[in-house]
């Protein structure tokens, strides 16, 4: 069946390092994946996406690189910001638009 | 810039009692969903919506719970008889359609408690 998952549920780093939050996927099929920001009692925020025919996409500061051989999706955060500190979920998308959400990776931003 | 928006920001019922959740979703958008996610648990995906349908549902959504589309702009998620485990954030989503559609953009969330 499906399923999205974290590697790592914490990740401090402190301001101005860069942050890499992981992530696996098992449905071999899922052709679309999100990265989403969720702020406390807030709604998840799009990041950035990645469709399967590309390993790699570019946002400001931000960068999605996919690894369809080892179903690997990551995020990588450049210059962390304390903003930065929230609760980031990667998803997929399966039939019908419907995503499938990781647990999500608590990123804490040191100053 | 266009934004989902959710009312209530949070609804307090008792165990037994509907409750309707209100969204509008950004206007011209025409796939529709909602999510909850139950505290410290990660965001589920309940049902979609197009064209006055649903798309698809998960095991969650079951007979207690219904969509609507009333007009054309608010789409609704009722829940007919609470349950203590329904008590969680209930997100709304909607994404455009074509080649650009794939984006969800989702509301704040209505925190949902069921005493």
């Amino acid at each position: 069946g499906e399923s999205v998952g974290l590697h790592l549920p914490t990740l401090s780093v402190q301001e101005g390092d860069n942050s890499i939050i992981n992530c696996a996927y098992s449905n071999s099929a899922s052709d679309y994946f999100i990265w989403y920001k969720q702020e406390s009692g807030k709604g998840p925020q799009f990041i950035i996406d990645i469709r399967s025919n590309m390993d790699k996409r570019q946002g400001q500061r931000v960068t999605v690189l996919l690894n369809k051989t080892v179903k690997h999706l990551s995020l990588q955060i450049a210059a962390t910001q304390p903003g930065d500190s929230a609760v980031y979920f990667c998803a997929e998308r399966g039939s019908n638009y419907k995503l499938t959400f990781g647990k999500g990776t608590l990123l804490t931003v040191n100053p | 810039e266009p934004e989902v928006t959710q009312t209530p920001s949070h609804q307090v019922t008792q165990m037994g009692q509907e409750v309707i959740l209100r969204c509008v979703p950004i206007s011209n958008h025409l796939y529709f969903y909602w999510y909850r996610q139950i505290l410290g648990q990660k965001v589920e995906f309940l049902v979609s919506f197009y064209n006055n349908e649903i798309s698809e549902k998960s095991e969650i959504f079951d007979d207690q719970f219904s969509v609507e589309r009333p007009d054309g702009s608010n789409f609704t998620l009722k829940i007919r008889s609470t349950k203590l485990e329904d008590s969680a954030m209930y997100f709304c989503a909607s994404s455009d359609s074509g080649v650009r559609g794939d984006t969800q953009y989702f509301g704040p969330g209505t925190r949902l408690t069921v005493l």
